[in-house]
């Protein structure tokens, strides 16, 4: 099974900064890298797809990149929207595999 | 616009066996290139693949815990479903339903979820 690590667990930032959140993969999954973001009580929500594709309707201040096994998630100026949790989810193969989340909060 | 729901028990005695459904409404469940998966997470923590069924009934399952998992679809209700038996405390948490779409690339997400169902497992 591949195992999905994120780094940090858990980050403070303001509004308007500009975060990065990183995962690696225990081995190669080439681009087969999805990130999504969940809010308390709420389903996640897919924000890229394919290590870099934005999903229709998430703003463009979310980007991704990466490929084998590190990838990036950054968010380029934080809106008081962004403070959720954030995983990664490998398709390389199954079983399907996420990160262990990390949550942005505010500082 | 497509949505899915879960539906089942909340509360549940250790042994037994959880079942539960996803309908799937505003389209056809058969219809398309889609995989309909249950993936679930403990209070807390993070999310866990489950298994899912392609639109021809091939399934592929997590391999912790596939000796207790069944995953069947029924096309004329629209519908997929989740059998989990010997269930443990270990097995309470907040259940989705979700679809995962490709548009024909190789490239497979999830892109639709239900809103979760919470399973409790107590005596």
């Amino acid at each position: 099974d591949i195992q999905m690590t994120q780094s940090p667990s858990s980050l403070s930032a303001s509004v308007g900064d500009r975060v990065t959140i990183t995962c690696r993969a225990s081995q190669s999954i080439i681009s087969y890298l999805n990130w999504y973001q969940q809010k308390p009580g709420k389903a996640p929500k897919l924000l890229i797809y394919a290590a870099s594709s934005l999903q229709s309707g998430v703003p463009s201040r979310f980007s991704g990149s990466g490929s084998g096994t590190d990838f990036t998630l950054t968010i380029s100026s934080l809106q008081p929207e962004d403070f959720a949790t954030y995983y990664c989810q490998q398709s390389y193969n199954t079983p399907r595999s996420f990160g262990q989340g990390t949550k942005l909060e505010i500082k | 616009q497509v949505q899915l729901q879960e539906s089942g028990p909340g509360l549940m005695k250790p042994s037994q066996t959880l079942s539960l459904t996803c309908t799937v409404s505003g389209g056809s469940i058969s219809r398309g290139n889609y995989y309909w998966s249950w993936i679930r997470q403990p209070a807390g923590k993070g999310l866990e693949w489950i298994g899912r069924i392609y639109t021809t009934g091939s399934t592929n399952y997590n391999p912790s815990l596939k000796s207790r998992v069944t995953i069947s679809v029924d096309t004329s209700k629209n519908q997929f479903s989740l059998k989990l038996s010997s269930v443990t405390a270990a097995d309470t948490a907040v259940y989705y339903c979700a679809r995962s779409f490709s548009g024909w690339s190789p490239y497979w997400y999830f892109d639709l979820w239900g809103r979760g169902t919470l399973v409790t497992v107590s005596s």
